[in-house]
């Protein structure tokens, strides 16, 4: 049973436009969320965070929105350079512990 | 920032053989790790939780008796992959959290991850 869905498995995205990953989990329960960034055959790398008690948090060109009600939530990035193509999972959590990821979406930004 | 070590990076080993795979925490003492194994295309799916000094809680569905998790010290965790067949080949990674920065709305650090190929 996947808990955390990324529906759109790849992203193309001109230079300098906004790129915008999507994510909806199903467990009410999650309370902390990351985006991670995965090159291949490497382990994913930190992007951003956001708890459940926020509903946005901006880190410099990377923002994350939270929709708890919907139980989505979505990682803006702009402007968008080649260097970001990669695949990007969002991963849940409850109190922090062990992460449940999304599928991943593959960004691709076109220069 | 915080660095996780994780070895070997790539191994291939004949079916029937075990394979061991290491994960350290370099600047950071670890209490809690995590191995996650990942399919080509799919996500990253959480196996076990491993606690140092004690058993290793497995996600349904994963073979304890099959991948063995030994979590010796705060700074070192292995996973044993026991009599690898074909299809356990995949992309193994673990991770792991500062313990000395609490256990809430902290993101953990992953390793380089395994490639493991059964012959």
């Amino acid at each position: 049973d996947q808990q955390v869905k990324q529906n759109s498995p790849s992203l193309s995205v001109q230079e300098g436009r906004i790129s915008i990953l999507n994510c909806d989990y199903t467990n009410s329960m999650f309370d902390y969320f990351l985006w991670y960034k995965k090159y291949p055959a490497e382990g994913p790398t930190f992007l951003i965070s956001i708890s459940s008690i926020k509903d946005k948090n901006e880190d410099g060109r990377f923002t994350v929105f939270l929709n708890k009600s919907a139980k989505h939530l979505s990682l803006h990035i702009v402007p968008s350079q080649p260097g970001d193509s990669a695949v990007y999972f969002c991963a849940a959590s409850i109190t922090g512990n062990q992460f449940y990821f999304g599928t991943g979406t593959s960004l691709t930004v076109i220069p | 920032g915080a660095v996780v070590s994780q070895h070997p990076s790539w191994v291939i080993c004949k079916s029937g053989t075990s394979v061991k795979i290491e994960c350290r925490s370099l600047d950071f003492q670890a209490t809690t790790m995590f191995w996650y194994r990942q399919f080509p295309k799919q996500s990253l799916m959480l196996m076990a939780t491993s606690n140092e000094g004690s058993k290793a809680t497995y996600e349904q569905g994963v073979e304890k008796d099959k991948f063995l998790i030994n979590h010796a010290s705060l700074t070192l965790s292995t996973l044993t992959v026991t009599s690898a067949h074909p299809e356990d080949s995949s992309f193994y990674i673990c991770s792991a959290r500062d313990r000395g920065s609490g256990f809430v709305n902290t993101e953990a650090f992953f390793g380089q991850g395994t490639r493991l190929t059964v012959v």
